[in-house]
């Protein structure tokens, strides 16, 4: 139990073109998801947390206009990248979690390319 | 308060071996610590997690070892095989917080 899937597994766009990146809970209802960036061979870095219905809590630094975050239901939420540009090119990754919260369930994540 | 440390960066354990990763903190809200493990390209997967009140929890070939009054807590790992060899993260959090994660360490397993 306590799936996570993430979609697209990878994506090029071109700079200034904006990307969608799913993130569902398969076998569970989250109550809350994150979303994390990795860069290469470095930890997963919180970008920001959403409760379901309610707007995304961003971290220090993460612009908010440009990441956008929706958690429509208890089983998907969306990062959009806006307006991309080759500094966005990351691995995004998405996790879930039940209340009380603390286990966090994660997806296989997304390898974004921007050229 | 916010920083989870982590140690090693990288560790080199032979076939057989015990695999060990510590952990330190500095937050005492933080009241779950699990540990993570990540292939490449791959998203990071539970491995195992404890809460302040036990010192050590077991599950298969991981243990984790935890020092409430040193804030540190370690994972080891028994019997280390090649498949092991991953990225290992620990992480921590308070209640109704996100993970906050360690640097994380590079196993590699040499058969």
């Amino acid at each position: 139990g306590a799936v996570v899937s993430q979609h697209p597994s990878r994506v090029i766009c071109k700079s200034g073109t904006s990307v969608k990146i799913e993130c569902r809970s398969l076998d569970f209802q989250a109550t809350t998801m994150f979303w994390y960036r990795q860069f290469p061979k470095q930890s997963l870095m919180l970008m920001a947390t959403s409760n379901e219905g309610s707007k995304a809590t961003y971290e220090q630094g993460v612009e908010k206009d440009k990441f956008l975050i929706n958690h429509a239901s208890l089983t998907l939420s969306t990062l959009t990248v806006t307006s991309a540009h080759p500094e966005d090119s990351s691995f995004y990754i998405c996790s879930g979690g039940r209340l009380p919260v603390y286990e966090q369930y994660f997806g296989p994540g997304t390898r974004l390319t921007v050229t | 308060q916010q920083q989870v440390k982590q140690s090693p960066q990288s560790l080199i354990v032979q076939k057989g071996g015990i695999s060990i990763i510590n952990c330190a903190y500095e937050n005492t809200a933080f009241d779950y610590f699990p540990w993570y493990q990540q292939f490449p390209g791959k998203g990071p997967a539970l491995l195992i997690a404890i809460r302040p009140d036990v010192s050590e929890k077991k599950e298969g070939r991981f243990t984790i070892s935890f020092n409430k009054s040193a804030k540190q807590f370690s994972l080891h790992i028994m019997d280390s095989q090649p498949g092991d060899s991953a990225t290992y993260f620990c992480a921590a959090r308070g209640a109704g917080t996100a993970l906050i994660f360690g640097k994380g360490t590079t196993l590699s397993v040499s058969s």
